[in-house]
């Protein structure tokens, strides 16, 4: 079982809709969670950190569940630009990244 | 920008090759880790170098190797090249602040190998 699981898609959403990605993770000692976002050919990017809390950051909201070692990603008002591949990333302090596969997202007009 | 660069952005090799890739990352980021991406795949953790030490691997075999200098710069290289090997190589610099990690990482080389 691959430490990081992710609904690889692709989601296909119009622009303005609220579209969620989940992710599940394997290791309960996993202290650091993360979204990433990747473009078509380039490197990924830190679209934001995960905390048990729930954090949100404009139009992103994460959500953590340490008891079900789950994590969401719900993008509100979808926007073209929003098209890329999202990672769901995980890790302990002083470890590597975990990365999931990704999930692909396509925002049409 | 993350401040992190890579050299060169595109590679072709053959089978049997060596390849020497290289990252320069941000002052004061003294943890640099390299990552392959295949096509349609999560990038992979190779390993890791801190203060010039490698300080974690990952399941990739002995001939990739690397290095990382006092002046923040590091290098992955590849023995003996195999078609499998072509994919996307990432290095990401780590930031550390209390105990969160942040890793930034560099625009990658992709590197085929025919």
């Amino acid at each position: 079982r691959k430490e990081v699981e992710q609904d690889p898609g692709p989601f296909n959403v119009p622009e303005g809709a609220t579209v969620a990605f989940n992710c599940t993770y394997s290791n309960s000692a996993s202290q650091s969670f993360f979204w990433y976002r990747q473009d078509c050919r380039k490197e990924p990017k830190l679209l934001m950190s995960v905390y048990s809390s729930g954090n949100e950051d404009g139009r992103f909201t994460a959500q953590l569940n340490r008891a079900s070692q789950y994590i969401s990603l719900l993008i509100r008002d979808s926007k073209l630009s929003d098209s890329a591949t999202y990672l769901c990333v995980v890790n302990r302090y002083g470890y590597a990244l975990n990365f999931g596969k990704g999930t692909s997202l396509l925002v049409t007009p | 920008e993350t401040g992190v660069t890579q050299s060169p952005t595109h590679l072709i090799k053959t089978r049997g090759q060596q390849v020497t890739l290289r990252c320069s990352s941000q002052s004061g980021h003294n943890t640099v880790s390299w990552y392959q991406q295949a096509l349609g795949q999560g990038p992979q953790f190779i390993f890791q170098y801190y203060r010039e030490e490698e300080n974690g691997r990952g399941n990739f075999p002995p001939r990739f190797s690397g290095l990382q200098f006092p002046n923040y710069s590091s290098e992955l290289n590849v023995n003996a090249l195999e078609l499998d090997d072509s994919a996307l190589y990432l290095c990401a610099s780590t930031l550390r602040s209390g105990t969160q990690e942040t890793q930034y990482f560099g625009p990658g080389t992709r590197l085929l190998v025919l």
